[in-house]
């Protein structure tokens, strides 16, 4: 157990919905990071946040968008969803801003777009 | 700009085989590199780093050395086990960014 957890464990929705991703960072870190896993683009760093900012941006689309509130906890708001959407999403945690920490990932969230 | 590049998996062994996954990197200055595995149905999580050159880093059998003259960061582990069935990402971190690569597919057969 990572001490990083994430809510809903899976998700399945339609096309042109739009979607919330829960992240609860480990005690004590101040970084979260977000990811995309799909099979054909592997593992695709989205955004991370640090003590509430944005500190670094990756391949997220403008369809997508997150923010960190003052408890830390970290949420991933995705919309218009589309069929390329669905992928594993894992949140990640650290205990400053990036660096030589370890990343401590979450057990991931699931989407299926249909 | 910098970049992970590792082997193409996936890799199929049999128990007790020598294991080497490479991984090749290019940043400026002096990245950190990682391994992370991610077993099935978990996220990823840390298996061994090194943060500056000829470091070694090791954890469960595996190693790992940070060779700035081949830019490299080869994984190794003398024995595999069908347990080590997993997939490995080869990381560096530089400054506030961390590139992952695409990460390798291990299938140990008993």
């Amino acid at each position: 157990d990572s001490g990083v957890t994430q809510t809903p464990k899976h998700l399945i929705t339609a096309t042109g919905q739009r979607v919330t991703l829960r992240c609860s960072p480990r005690s004590g870190d101040l970084s979260v990071y977000w990811y995309q896993q799909s099979l054909d683009q592997g593992l695709q760093f989205l955004i991370q946040y640090y003590n509430g900012e944005e500190r670094a941006k990756g391949n997220i689309l403008e369809r997508f968008s997150a923010q960190q509130f003052p408890d830390l906890h970290s949420e991933l708001n995705l919309s218009s969803l589309e069929l390329g959407d669905s992928a594993l999403y894992f949140c990640a945690s650290s205990p400053t801003n990036g660096g030589v920490d370890e990343q401590y990932f979450g057990p991931g969230t699931r989407l299926t777009v249909t | 700009g910098n970049s992970v590049t590792q082997m193409e998996g996936p890799v199929t062994l049999s128990e007790e085989a020598f294991l080497t996954i490479n991984c090749t990197y290019t940043a400026t200055g002096y990245p950190s590199l990682f391994w992370y595995v991610q077993y099935p149905g978990e996220g990823l999580q840390l298996l061994l780093k090194a943060t500056k050159a000829d470091d070694k880093g090791s954890n469960k059998g595996f190693e790992a050395t940070y060779r700035k003259e081949t830019t490299s960061f080869h994984l190794e582990k003398g024995s595999v086990q069908v347990s080590d069935s997993a997939v490995y990402f080869c990381a560096l971190t530089r400054g506030d960014k961390i590139i992952f690569g695409k990460g390798t597919r291990l299938h140990i057969l008993p």
